[in-house]
C-alpha cells in the first residue's frame, strides 16, 4: 500500500514556463515533506522541504505548497530551465511528531522533461 | 564541502556470496540512513542510526542483512547469502537531526549473477 503517490510518471514543460509536480499522501502522521531531484547514476539531491506547520515554502525558483486537509503537496518550478530535466521524488516523514527521525517514505517519482 | 561517500560504486557477485558496502556520511551529521532502490521505484527505507545506535529497522531488512556504525562515523551494510532479489541500488544518507533534510550519496549498485 503506497503511502506517498506521484500519479504522473512523466511531465513535459516548455523552457521558461512553470513546472508543477504533484504528490498525494495517505498517512496523516506525516509531518515533514521533502522534494528530491535525481539525475541518472547519481543519488537523490535535496531541493526543498516543508513541515506540517506551514503551507508554503520558497527557495529561489522552487516553491512547495502543502494542503494538509487534502493530503496533497506540489512543487512549482518557475521559470523552468533545461537543467531541471530529471526525476523528481516526493518524500515524507512521520518522525518529527513522534519525537524521532523516521526513514523517509518516497513516491515513485515524476520524470520532468524541459523542452527548448 | 564533502558530501556522502559510498564505496564501491558497483558490485557484481554470484548468488550465495556475501557482500559489504561502506558509507561515509557528511562529517558533522550524527544520523545515518540506508535505503534500497529498484528500477521504477523510489528509495525504500532499510535502517537508521543515531550516532552508533541502530534505532530503527524496516521489515525489508531480512535476517541476511546487517548494518553497523561502530564509532558513530562510517557505516557498513552487509548482505549474507545474496539472492537474485537483492539486486538493487543501495543508497546511504545522512542528516544533522530533526528538521534537517537527508543528503544522499550516489549509491552502490549491486548485481547478482
Amino acid at each position: 500500500d503506497q503511502q506517498v503517490k506521484q500519479n504522473s510518471p512523466s511531465l513535459s514543460v516548455q523552457e521558461g514556463r512553470i513546472s508543477i509536480l504533484n504528490c498525494d499522501y495517505t498517512n496523516s502522521m506525516f509531518d515533514y515533506f521533502l522534494w528530491y531531484k535525481k539525475y541518472p547514476a547519481e543519488g537523490p539531491t535535496f531541493l526543498i522541504s516543508i513541515s506540517s506547520i506551514k503551507d508554503k515554502n520558497e527557495d529561489g525558483r522552487f516553491t512547495v505548497f502543502l494542503n494538509k486537509s487534502a493530503k496533497h503537496l506540489s512543487l512549482h518550478i518557475v521559470p523552468s530551465q533545461p537543467g531541471d530535466s530529471a526525476v523528481y521524488f516526493c518524500a515524507a516523514s512521520a518522525g518529527v511528531s513522534g519525537g524521532g527521525a523516521d526513514g523517509l517514505t518516497f513516491g515513485k517519482g515524476t520524470h520532468l522533461i524541459i523542452q527548448p | 564541502d564533502t558530501g556522502v561517500s559510498q564505496n564501491p560504486r558497483h558490485k557484481i557477485t554470484k548468488r550465495g556470496q556475501n557482500v559489504t558496502f561502506r558509507c561515509d556520511p557528511i562529517s558533522e551529521h550524527n544520523r545515518l540512513y540506508w535505503y534500497r532502490q529498484t528500477l521504477g521505484q523510489g528509495p525504500e527505507f532499510l535502517t537508521y542510526f543515531q550516532n552508533e545506535a541502530q534505532l530503527e529497522k524496516s521489515r525489508l531488512l531480512s535476517d541476511r542483512f546487517s548494518a553497523e556504525r561502530p564509532k558513530g562515523s562510517f557505516s557498513t551494510l552487509e548482505i549474507q547469502r545474496t539472492e537474485q532479489g537483492d539486486s538493487a541500488m543501495y543508497l546511504c544518507a545522512s542528516s544533522l537531526g530533526q528538521f534537517s533534510p537527508q543528503h544522499f550519496g550516489d549509491g552502490t549498485r549491486l548485481s547478482i549473477l
